[in-house]
């Protein structure tokens, strides 16, 4: 079983920063999270599922949506099982609950397990 | 970018009911497409992927169906605890796409 717990999410200043964590324990199988593809994905109030970013087992691959691009950085520690979602210039439409979710070990990008979300509000 | 439309946007149904809900993508994405039930307060829930392959631990009344832009979700007899909205997901793309949702109520 996985389990993902995400953190950091709160108040931000229109133009602020944040950086968001997500720790990761358990396994798939016999694989780790160090096998595993990672994403962040959001839902702004009274909207859908927006996806945010991915990356890859080692880092090397990293896709994100248009509208965050150049603004947000996603990352991972994989000897401490941990992901993160830079956020920089952050603006009013970023206001959502950011969850974490794992991926399979091949870039088949449908999401097996999440966390229970994290929640992210820019507002002056 | 690939464009997930789906519909109804609501549907109202009781219980016992067998529902079909649609998801539609602006181009081919040949079975890349995954089904997640989301409720209010509580985490994305993955039912379906690879269009028909259902996931572990997920009750058999769920079904997935559809190959390139076309696809159905249907529950058969509806439980109480299936109210909730269904979201589609293209993963064809590295551009991931989800369509806006259906919601199913309780009539």
């Amino acid at each position: 079983d996985v389990q993902l717990v995400e953190s950091g999410g709160g108040l931000i200043q229109p133009g602020g920063s944040r950086t968001l964590s997500c720790s990761f324990s358990g396994s798939v199988s016999t694989f780790t999270f160090t096998h595993l593809w990672m994403t962040w994905v959001r839902q702004a109030p009274g909207k859908g599922l927006e996806w945010v970013a991915n990356i890859n087992q080692g880092g090397s691959e990293k896709y994100y949506v248009d509208s965050v691009r150049g603004r947000f950085t996603i990352s991972r520690d994989n000897a401490n099982n941990f992901l993160y979602l830079q956020m920089s210039s952050l603006r009013v439409d970023d206001t959502a609950i950011y969850y974490c979710a794992r991926g399979g070990t091949a870039s088949s990008w449908f999401w097996e397990d999440w966390g229970q979300g994290t929640r992210v509000t820019v507002s002056a | 970018d690939i464009q997930m439309t789906q519909s109804p946007s609501t549907l109202s149904a009781y219980v016992g009911d067998r529902v079909t809900m649609t998801c539609r993508a602006s181009q081919s994405i040949s079975n890349s497409l995954a089904w997640y039930q989301k409720k209010p307060g509580k985490a994305p829930k993955i039912l379906i992927y690879e269009a028909s392959r259902l996931e572990g631990g997920v009750p058999s009344r769920f079904s997935g169906s559809g190959s390139g832009t076309e696809f159905t979700l249907t529950i058969s007899n509806l439980q109480p605890d299936d109210f909730a909205t269904y979201y589609c997901q293209q993963y064809k793309s590295y551009s991931i796409t989800f369509g806006p949702g259906t919601k199913v109520d309780i009539k």
